[in-house]
């Protein structure tokens, strides 16, 4: 059983540019969560998708979009891109059943922006 | 709004014995509570979980403490090995389903 998988692992942009970041949850799970976490913090929620809409959304700039396709798996976009947007970006699913809190984490990709 | 905070960011212990982490949170709505760890280079690992009608709950060598009255939360961790080494995060869960996260605590585990 596959666990949550994101690609790239490593990304190098430059300033003003656009990322496009995936993620891919965990067998069975049908919401998909995006964080952002800087070198020695904990992750800060950026948004979460349920059936391909947005349901939540953290304190981020509409920069930062996503998308879900209908197998789940997700996309998060980042425009014009800062050197702060330099992060591990994290993905978690979760079943999206009151039950199903738990959410679990793929590895992150590498986001650094110079 | 809420916040997740831990009281110690580094944590030193010698292999074999307990360790203790400590979290305090701030939304006293919050309902579901949940320890990951992080290892270098990895994404947050699921330990245990609490919800908010529960005191206490164990897992293998790891059990979690709840006290609502002062809004605190702490890991236990027994017999702790040098795989054990790894950022702690506490996290709360508000409203639908998303995460709030503390800073970390960083656990060293001395052979």
């Amino acid at each position: 059983d596959a666990g949550v998988t994101q690609s790239p692992t490593h990304l190098i942009k430059t300033r003003g540019q656009q990322v496009t970041l995936r993620c891919s949850p965990k067998s069975g799970h049908d919401t998909v969560s995006w964080y952002q976490q800087a070198l020695g913090q904990g992750p800060q929620f950026i948004f979460q998708y349920y059936e391909e809409e947005e349901r939540q959304r953290g304190n981020f700039p509409d920069r930062f979009s996503g998308h879900q396709f209908p197998n789940y798996s997700s996309e998060l976009n980042v425009n014009a891109l800062l050197l702060g947007d330099s992060a591990l970006y994290l993905c978690a699913s979760s079943d999206g059943t009151a039950n199903g809190d738990t959410q679990y984490f793929g590895p992150g990709t590498r986001l650094t922006v110079l | 709004g809420e916040s997740v905070g831990l009281h110690l960011p580094t944590l030193s212990v010698q292999e074999g014995d307990n360790s203790i982490i400590n979290c305090a949170y701030s939304n006293s709505a919050s309902d579901y509570f949940i320890w990951y760890k992080q290892e270098s280079g990895k994404g947050p690992q699921f330990i245990i979980d609490i919800r908010s009608n529960m005191d206490k709950r164990q897992g293998q060598r790891v059990t979690v403490l709840l006290n609502k009255t002062v809004k605190h939360l702490s890991l236990q961790i027994a017999a702790t090995q040098p795989g054990d080494s790894a950022v702690y995060f506490c996290a709360e869960i508000s409203g639908a389903n998303n995460l709030f996260f503390g800073t970390g605590t960083r656990l060293t585990v001395i052979p």
